[in-house]
């Protein structure tokens, strides 16, 4: 099976500008999570989707929002960029929920400048 | 809600010695937990998990892991490392009774395994 698959993996924005990120989950996984990592403030959790509805949601400003497509397939947009935006962005997936284990995605690296 | 603490930010440690990365959780219901492993520029691999059962789970590369519940750690451990395990080690809890509910990840430990 192919693992989870993240695009772009590498991203350069502009303050003020959006972004969107893409994450395929593994085959059959209907459960997608998305979470920042920065050497600062570590893992942070972002959300949940499972089966499209978004089931968790971290403690994060609005400008942070995704959606999930019947697919299972994910994507999260950051609109109104801020510096401190910049991170590793990394996606989950699981079979049966975040509460399980999740397989994770290479990540994608945004930097804003 | 769920906290874990990693006491080590960081563990050298030379080449086929033991080692031992220490992860203490908190949570005021019934827990599982993980280890997961991230190499430079990758994202996070398990590591192991425990969900139920006996309590000394083993997982890849030689690891393993011992859920103590009076204490509440999910101590790592391998018998003998190898430079190829330099890398970031983060421990996870999540709520097993909230079907949902997101995980919690520790600070991480940096293991660095000397020649």
């Amino acid at each position: 099976k192919a693992g989870v698959t993240q695009t772009p993996r590498y991203l350069i924005k502009t303050r003020g500008q959006q972004v969107t990120l893409s994450c395929s989950p593994i085959s059959g996984h209907r459960s997608v999570s998305w979470y920042q990592q920065t050497p600062g403030q570590g893992l942070q959790f972002l959300f949940e989707y499972f089966s499209e509805t978004q089931r968790n949601k971290g403690n994060f400003p609005g400008r942070f929002s995704g959606r999930q497509f019947s697919n299972s397939r994910s994507e999260m947009n950051v609109s109104t960029l801020e510096l401190g935006d910049s991170a590793l962005y990394l996606c989950a997936s699981s079979w049966r929920g975040s509460s399980y284990e999740q397989y994770f995605g290479p990540g994608t690296r945004l930097t804003v400048t | 809600a769920q906290s874990v603490t990693q006491l080590d930010s960081q563990v050298p440690v030379f080449e086929e010695a033991p080692v031992e990365l220490r992860c203490n959780y908190s949570s005021s219901v019934s827990v599982y937990l993980f280890w997961y492993v991230q190499y430079p520029n990758q994202g996070l691999q398990l590591l192991l998990k425990y969900l139920s059962g006996s309590t000394l789970v083993k997982g890849i590369n030689g690891f393993e892991a011992e859920f103590n519940k009076s204490q509440t750690s999910f101590h790592l451990r391998k018998p003998s490392v190898h430079i190829s395990d330099t890398a970031e080690y983060f421990c996870a809890v999540s709520d097993s009774n909230n079907y949902g509910q997101n995980f919690v990840f520790g600070p991480g430990t940096r293991l660095s395994v000397l020649p």
